[in-house]
């Protein structure tokens, strides 16, 4: 069973432009981590909030987490055409490292 | 560093015909994970070990699946008949363990067809 949903499905933008991707989950989570997956790299991880966490940045990266709402949001800003992927949020729900990876999110990023 | 190997990385078979898929994770990673990855969809967890012992294993079908983790690092998932349901990405990931970092790295996975 998947406990993510990603929002939208798929977003199609041009290259500079900001990406923003929304997760929305059922259950608490110990963390909550977010994967961008393309066909030559694999999934790759890119970053974890923990529950505690209301926002972290990692380069163009920002991640937001709203545990009243069980959401999470992921920013990419400044897109590249190398940003194009597949982009999932996981969930922790135990802090055992058993993760529950939502359906993602396709983001292309045109030149 | 070397990353998550997986081997092959792609395989066609008949229904019901055997199939192995091998992984051999990041040296020093105590937590090896199998997930099934079907088109469009995220990872599913099938099983996760600690060390060589199976301490998640909810998700896997027992009747058909198994999977071992001999002497705690490399990993060995069977299909044995496969179903034509069966075709799908499996990929083995691996992490430091619990109670250290929760980041997984992924394997390129096995791309299974069965036809």
């Amino acid at each position: 069973s998947q406990q993510g949903e990603e929002d939208p499905q798929a977003l199609s933008i041009q290259e500079g432009e900001n990406a923003t991707m929304n997760c929305s989950y059922k259950t608490s989570i110990n963390n909550l981590q977010w994967y961008r997956q393309n066909s030559g790299r694999g999934l790759v991880h890119l970053i974890l909030i923990r529950s505690n966490e209301r926002e972290k940045h990692s380069g163009r990266l920002r991640v937001t987490l709203d545990t009243s709402k069980k959401s999470s949001s992921l920013l990419i800003t400044a897109s590249r055409a190398a940003d194009t992927a597949s982009y999932f949020c996981a969930t922790d729900n135990s802090g055992y490292s058993t993760l529950t990876f939502g359906k993602g999110t396709m983001l292309l990023v045109s030149p | 560093e070397a990353g998550v190997v997986q081997s092959p990385r792609y395989k066609i078979i008949e229904k019901k015909q055997p199939v192995a898929f091998w992984c051999n994770p990041i040296s020093g990673h105590n937590t090896l994970y199998w997930y099934l990855q079907n088109l469009g969809q995220g990872p599913e967890l099938l099983i996760r070990y600690e060390n060589e012992e199976a301490v998640d294993d909810s998700q896997l079908p027992k009747d058909r699946f198994s999977a071992e983790r001999l002497k705690g690092v490399d990993s060995t998932l069977k299909i044995q008949p496969a179903e034509l349901g069966d075709s799908a990405v499996y990929l083995c990931a691996s992490s430091l363990g619990r109670g250290r970092s929760n980041e997984q790295f992924f394997g390129p996975g096995t791309r299974l067809t069965v036809l």
